[in-house]
């Protein structure tokens, strides 16, 4: 109950193109929804979260969708840049529950010009 | 000042050596967290401490020991590692333990030999 389940593995973009990074959770206590982006060598950083009082947020390329019914959440990256090669992980954790997050497996995006 | 720094950057340790590692966040952050991430695998929640006190230790061996002196800083002291505790540690800090996002470090990239 505790998990979060993260698909796919890799990916594989075009320059331009959108990414699209999926995850789905079985604990509806969760309350926190982060995205973080983590390059080789550095440590994660936040990219976008979002709670379940909205189905969608935006912030530049970064979009999260989240489907509270089904308790899945995905992460787009429009116009996709080699920049953006990186793994991404998605997470959840529950308000008062001492932060503790729960972490998907990771995807790690390449983006090719 | 939005960072959490960490130091040293690389450390190579025997297995009968003492070393440890030091985190640091001027944030006014109450909550402060260790995580260990092994190649290709998210971040593993090791320890949380809130307002200077051990709120969490996810059963971690006693080889690992944390120590908070104060609000901005943070120490992991190692002793007896094994080769399989080779990997990143990340510290991280967050407003409190209650919700809201953490803020990661570099990570010190710790060898045991």
């Amino acid at each position: 109950q505790q998990q979060v389940k993260q698909s796919p593995q890799s990916l594989i973009v075009q320059k331009g193109g959108i990414s699209i990074i999926n995850c789905a959770y079985e604990n509806t206590a969760f309350d926190y929804f982060p995205w973080y982006q983590q390059f080789p060598g550095k440590g994660p950083a936040l990219l976008i979260a979002i709670r379940p009082d909205v189905s969608e947020k935006k912030e530049g390329r970064f979009t999260i969708s989240f489907n509270k019914s089904a308790k899945q959440f995905s992460l787009h990256i429009m116009d996709s840049q080699p920049g953006d090669s990186a793994t991404y992980f998605c997470a959840a954790s529950i308000r008062g529950g001492y932060n503790k997050l729960i972490f998907g497996a990771g995807t790690r995006l390449a983006v090719h010009p | 000042d939005t960072e959490v720094t960490q130091t040293p950057k690389h450390l190579v340790m025997g297995m009968t050596n003492k070393k440890s590692l030091k985190c640091e966040q001027h944030m006014g952050h109450r909550a402060m967290y260790w995580y260990k991430q092994k190649a290709k695998k998210p971040p593993e929640l090791m320890f949380v401490y809130s307002y200077e006190k051990l709120s969490i230790n996810e059963s971690v061996p006693s080889r690992f020991s944390p120590e908070c002196p104060n609000s901005s800083l943070l120490n992991l002291h190692l002793h007896a590692l094994q080769p399989e505790d080779s990997a990143l540690y990340l510290c991280a800090s967050s407003q409190t333990d209650r919700g809201g996002e953490q803020f990661f470090g570099p990570g010190t990239r710790l060898t045991v030999l």
